[in-house]
């Protein structure tokens, strides 16, 4: 199985800073079959990033992805009060698909 | 505008069974693969199991914690996609999400989710 490790487990940043998120699999991903979610309390998944680097409809463009083999990267240019959620990667490259264990992000 | 709902989620106790059905509208449902992913109380999100569209063969694939107890079908006349389970455990208890594959590369992705059904398997 593709074991995808996401790092910091959680970040502190305020409204208008950068976040960088990273995911790093356990062996090489197809940038095709990676995505990135976003979920928050009590709610479903939200799909942001697919491809790596591919917009989701409706997605604003502050969002931002990066990546390919075994390193991929979520990007967030500057924090708006509703992106503070959990965010997920997963891989769909290689059955079973796995994702990652989420990085929080919180307000500092 | 697409929309996934769950439902059939509730309390079971544990070796029971139960079906979860993800009604779906705003799509033509038979184009499209289905997925069901799982989400413990306080855990990270977990892959459940696919079902390819009819031109695709309509083939399943679950995971190996699923294997043998969790079943997907699908229904295109009613545009519904079913997660049988069975030989329920305790740690099947989890949200269940339903979501639509749009499978075509490099633009494959898992684009629409339903709200998901809450599955409680105790004694």
């Amino acid at each position: 199985d593709i074991v995808l490790t996401q790092s910091p487990g959680t970040m502190s940043l305020s409204p208008g800073e950068r976040a960088t998120l990273s995911c790093r699999a356990s062996q090489s991903v197809s940038s095709s079959y990676l995505a990135w979610y976003q979920q928050k309390p009590g709610q479903a998944p939200r799909l942001l990033i697919y491809g790596a680097s591919s917009r989701a409809t409706g997605i604003p463009d502050r969002f931002s992805g990066s990546g390919s083999g075994t390193d991929f990267t979520l990007t967030i240019s500057r924090l708006e009060p509703e992106d503070f959620a959990v965010y997920y990667c997963q891989q769909y490259d290689s059955s079973p698909w796995t994702f990652g264990q989420g990085t929080k992000v919180e307000i500092k | 505008e697409v929309q996934l709902v769950e439902s059939g989620g509730g309390l079971v106790e544990p070796g029971r069974s139960l079906r979860l059905s993800c009604t779906t509208s705003g799509f033509t449902f038979g184009d499209y693969a289905m997925s069901w992913f799982r989400q413990a109380p306080g855990k990270g999100l977990e892959w459940v199991g696919f079902i390819r569209s009819k031109p695709y063969g309509g083939t399943t694939e679950e995971a190996a914690s699923v294997k043998g107890r969790f079943t997907i079908s699908r229904d295109d006349s009613k545009s519904i996609a079913y997660l049988q389970m069975n030989s329920l455990k305790t740690e099947d208890t989890a949200v269940y999400y339903c979501t639509r594959y749009s499978g075509v590369v490099p633009a494959a992705r898992f684009d629409s989710w339903g709200q998901g059904t809450l599955v409680t398997v105790a004694s």
